[in-house]
């Protein structure tokens, strides 16, 4: 059973454009979100993160918002460039419990139209 | 520089051979981790090691074996077990403190023939 889900496998956003990814997760224990992005042939890099103590994280074009009750987190990227197009992995993990691996989605592939 | 270096960056193996991946880190990290991505499935977890001469299965263990003997080396071998060995294989390491957050090596990318 998929614990974290990125039920869009793709999206298309214009250059300028707000783009929004979206994931849902099922595991009440999960206190610690992030964002990857990845390129084909690349290993994936770190992005963003939120902890559950928050409903909001702000990184210059990037923001996270979290909605614990809805078990569900964005990704807002504004505005979209060209060089935003790749695959965005959420991933999510409980802290408490001390370094339990990362449970990724499956990712959502961002492609950015000039 | 500081980072994960995963080696070779791509191979190619016949059939019932087994395969070792590399993957050293000078991040003095104490946990690593073994990835394997396929188109649509997103990233799953191999095995992973939070302390040398430690390790834990993953989600997909079967056919793959690991052994963490230096701190900074934790070589991942695809035995001739594992049915679809063929992918996109990722190493992580992480500091052992709460925060999660992964830093991977470029990949390494398998394909049986």
């Amino acid at each position: 059973d998929q614990q974290v889900k990125q039920n869009s496998p793709s999206l298309s956003v214009q250059e300028g454009r707000i783009s929004i990814l979206n994931c849902d997760y099922t595991n009440s224990m999960f206190d610690y979100f992030l964002w990857y992005k990845k390129y084909p042939a690349e290993g994936p890099t770190f992005l963003i993160s939120i902890s559950s103590i928050k409903d909001k994280n702000e990184d210059g074009r990037f923001t996270v918002f979290l909605n614990k009750s809805a078990k569900h987190l964005s990704l807002h990227i504004v505005p979209s460039q060209p060089g935003d197009s790749a695959v965005y992995f959420c991933a999510a993990t409980y802290r408490n419990s001390g370094n339990t691996p990362l449970v990724f989605g499956k990712g959502t592939r961002l492609s950015v139209i000039a | 520089d500081g980072g994960i270096t995963q080696s070779p960056k791509y191979l190619f193996r016949k059939e019932g051979q087994n395969v070792t991946l590399s993957c050293e880190q000078n991040l003095n990290h104490d946990a690593m981790y073994w990835y394997r991505q396929d188109p649509g499935q997103g990233l799953r977890l191999i095995y992973y090691s939070q302390i040398v001469n430690d390790f834990q299965k993953g989600d997909i263990a079967e056919g793959y074996s690991v052994s963490r003997e230096k701190k900074e080396s934790f070589p991942l071998t695809v035995t001739s077990a594992q049915k679809n060995p063929t992918a996109f294989y990722l190493c992580a390491s992480s500091t052992r403190g709460p925060t999660g957050e992964l830093f991977f090596g470029e990949g390494s990318r398998l394909t049986v023939l």
